[in-house]
């Protein structure tokens, strides 16, 4: 059974980087046919998109993030890192990673990390 | 604003067969798979329907996902309580190369 898990501070300053990791138990991030990506959703709202990874190096980005966003993958600790820089308080949210199935579909998912950016 | 376009609300009685559309265009639902996910108040979305209408291991047959051109619908019959939730569809979008959601339709089991 593959399990995701988020992982990170819950407080981030103002201006300051946002770093989270997903850990990957059950499936090896190395194994092929799987993206990895990272979901957001602020308080209240729907599901934003954030970026997608993929073993090879290949990634994608949501264009209204993507000046900002950096994933990477740390296969020795089969882990997914998430980084935001110069966070605002419209950062606000919870963060889920997940599995992304052949069709774009995320079929594993973590439970979600909220992140709060305040001073 | 969502690049896919979903009813806020729905809702139905016990038993009721229910729909849930999902509006795109030619860059997402026209060239490529719907994926459908609900959410429980404080869970992760679980997913669905992917492909436009299959089901994973474990998703009772009362859910099905339709689709033609630009728009596609989730379906829910025998509705049950526990179907109270907030639904989204999603798909991988050509001309933003990555993956968009629906706003999301809270569904209300009356």
């Amino acid at each position: 059974q593959v399990q995701l898990q988020e992982s990170g501070p819950g407080l981030v300053r103002p201006s300051q980087t946002l770093s989270l990791t997903c850990t990957v138990s059950g499936a090896s991030i190395r194994s092929g046919g799987y993206y990895w990506s990272w979901i957001r959703q602020h308080p209240g709202k729907g599901l934003e998109w954030i970026g997608h990874i993929y073993y090879g190096g290949d990634t994608y980005y949501n264009p209204s993030l993507k000046s900002r966003v950096a994933l990477s993958l740390d296969t020795s600790d089969n882990q997914i890192s998430l980084k935001l820089s110069s966070v605002t308080a419209a950062d606000t949210a919870v963060y889920f990673c997940a599995r992304v199935g052949q069709l774009a579909d995320f079929d594993y998912w973590g439970p979600g990390t909220l992140v709060t950016v305040s001073s | 604003q969502s690049v896919l376009t979903q009813p806020p609300s729905a809702s139905g009685t016990p038993g009721q067969r229910v729909t849930i559309s999902c509006s795109g265009s030619s860059s997402n639902i026209g060239s490529n798979s719907v994926n459908w996910y609900h959410q429980l108040p404080g869970m992760a979305p679980k997913l669905l329907i992917y492909g436009y209408f299959e089901r994973p291991s474990g998703v009772p047959d009362r859910f099905s996902g339709s689709w033609s051109g630009t728009s596609a619908s989730l379906a829910i019959s025998g509705l049950q309580s526990e179907d109270e939730a907030d639904y989204y569809c999603a798909a991988w979008d050509n001309g933003l190369n990555g993956v968009v959601f629906g706003g999301g339709t809270k569904l209300t089991v009356l």
